[in-house]
């Protein structure tokens, strides 16, 4: 069965430093999503690609994280600087946008500990 | 904005009791609607989603949810608890024609052996 691939799985790292986590959706998902989870809540949309494009990066803190999509294939989210606050779980989505059944496919996460 | 709301926070019952989570959401048209599991230290789990025909639908693990459109509800049950289900559930919803997920607050269950 085709999964979301993320890595790291966990990450450690001191503040002021930088971080890059790394998506492989679904092949043929043309939609991609980064979340955030902090510990106890729900995800949180940080980004939305469909194919190459961003198509919602509103809540995506632009002054620290950039997120890319080059090949409109893989992801990278990166952080710098990374923060104390920053500590959470970021997670990958991908869906296939399929209007009546559409669906998301989530990886395992990145675990963020910022020291 | 869409909302999703999981009223229950923090649930804690005894094995052999019925659950009942509650999920409500705010989108006037037609939605798609999912309920996600995560166990302690892993990731969020499909255990039922609804697209459209019967309300009532039947997920994993003994997992049932029914859509009432009326009420703008999808609740989640389950007649007789284990202890490994011990988890976070969460509510998502997909308006249909938008590409976009939106997720509730989640709900901790505790169940004691």
């Amino acid at each position: 069965e085709a999964e979301v691939a993320q890595s790291p799985r966990y990450k450690i790292t001191e503040k002021s430093q930088a971080v890059a986590f790394w998506c492989d959706p679904i092949s043929g998902h043309a939609t991609l999503y980064w979340y955030r989870q902090i510990l106890g809540q729900g995800p949180e949309l940080l980004v939305q690609f469909q194919d190459e494009s961003v198509v919602d990066d509103s809540q995506l803190p632009k002054d620290r994280f950039s997120a890319e999509r080059l090949k409109g294939v893989d992801s990278t989210l990166k952080i710098q600087p990374a923060e104390l606050g920053d500590s959470a779980m970021y997670l990958c989505a991908s869906s296939p946008m399929d209007r009546a059944h559409n669906e998301q496919f989530f990886g395992p996460g990145t675990r963020l500990t910022v020291l | 904005a869409q909302s999703v709301s999981q009223h229950n926070h923090h649930v804690i019952l005894s094995e052999a009791a019925s659950l009942e989570l509650g999920c409500n959401y705010s989108y006037g048209g037609t939605v798609n609607l999912f309920w996600y599991v995560q166990y302690p230290g892993q990731h969020l789990q499909l255990l039922l989603k609804y697209f459209s025909g019967d309300p009532l639908v039947k997920g994993i693990k003994g997992f049932e949810a029914e859509f009432i459109k009326s009420k703008f509800s999808f609740n989640l049950r389950k007649p007789s608890v284990q202890w490994s289900d011990t988890a976070e559930y969460f509510c998502a919803v997909n308006p249909y024609n938008f590409n976009k997920f939106y997720f509730g607050s989640g709900t901790k269950l505790n169940v004691k052996p």
